[in-house]
């Protein structure tokens, strides 16, 4: 069974928009979130990752807002960008294993 | 620092016939997984190995699929015969170590994927 649920499945933000992906695990053992950007013909990219010892976490335009109570997390890109169309996975795994995927996000970004 | 190779890029095949798909990990990564993404969804594990041991091979359909790590660095994956519904993206990916130590030995790094077609 899917063990992180993710959505929307497709997202359309106008730029300089924020783009809002969310996601939802039920395994209490998975202690590594990470989300990944893929471009259409190449491989999943890390773009930031968080452990359940903080709340949030920012790396430039990308956030991530992770609430463990709730065993939700979500990516948020602030300034959304042309450039940042792209389908967007988050994961869940115990550290050092395998990562479990959602089902991903197809962004758009309009001029 | 060069990121993860895989070769061939594309495969076309038809069903029943043998595909083998290669894949060099970043330098020093211990840590190397095999992924079957379907269109349209996340990928999911085939395979992992630890150096050339096998951590986690549950997901792997066993009666076709195969995959080694002899030395410890590159590695292979093998369907034979394959299938229809085998068509998919096969990735490979690396990180540092297993059960590690420090910021970042838990991040995976993804290579470029083999796009197979199974007609």
């Amino acid at each position: 069974q899917q063990q992180v649920k993710q959505s929307p499945q497709s997202l359309i933000v106008q730029k300089g928009g924020i783009s809002i992906i969310n996601c939802a695990y039920e395994n209490t053992a998975f202690d590594y979130f990470p989300w990944y950007q893929q471009f259409p013909g190449k491989g999943p990219a890390l773009l930031i990752a968080i452990r359940p010892d903080v709340s949030e976490k920012k790396e430039g335009r990308f956030t991530i807002s992770f609430n463990k109570s709730a065993k939700q997390f979500s990516l948020h890109i602030m300034d959304s960008q042309p450039g940042d169309s792209a389908t967007y996975f988050c994961a869940a795994s115990n550290p050092g294993y395998a990562l479990n995927f959602g089902k991903g996000t197809s962004l758009l970004v309009t001029p | 620092e060069a990121g993860v190779a895989q070769s061939p890029r594309y495969k076309i095949i038809e069903k029943r016939q043998s595909v083998a798909f290669w894949c060099n990990p970043i330098s020093g990564h211990a840590t190397l997984y095999w992924y079957q993404q379907i269109l349209g969804q996340g990928p999911k594990l085939l395979i992992q190995f630890q150096n050339n041991g096998v951590v986690d091979d549950s997901q792997l359909p066993k009666d076709r699929f195969s995959a080694e790590r002899l030395k410890g660095v590159d590695s292979t994956l093998k369907i034979q015969p394959a299938k229809l519904e085998d068509s998919a993206v096969y990735l490979c990916a690396s990180s540092l170590d297993f059960l590690g130590q420090g910021p970042s030995w838990m991040e995976q790094y993804f290579g470029p994927g083999t796009r197979l077609t199974v007609t």
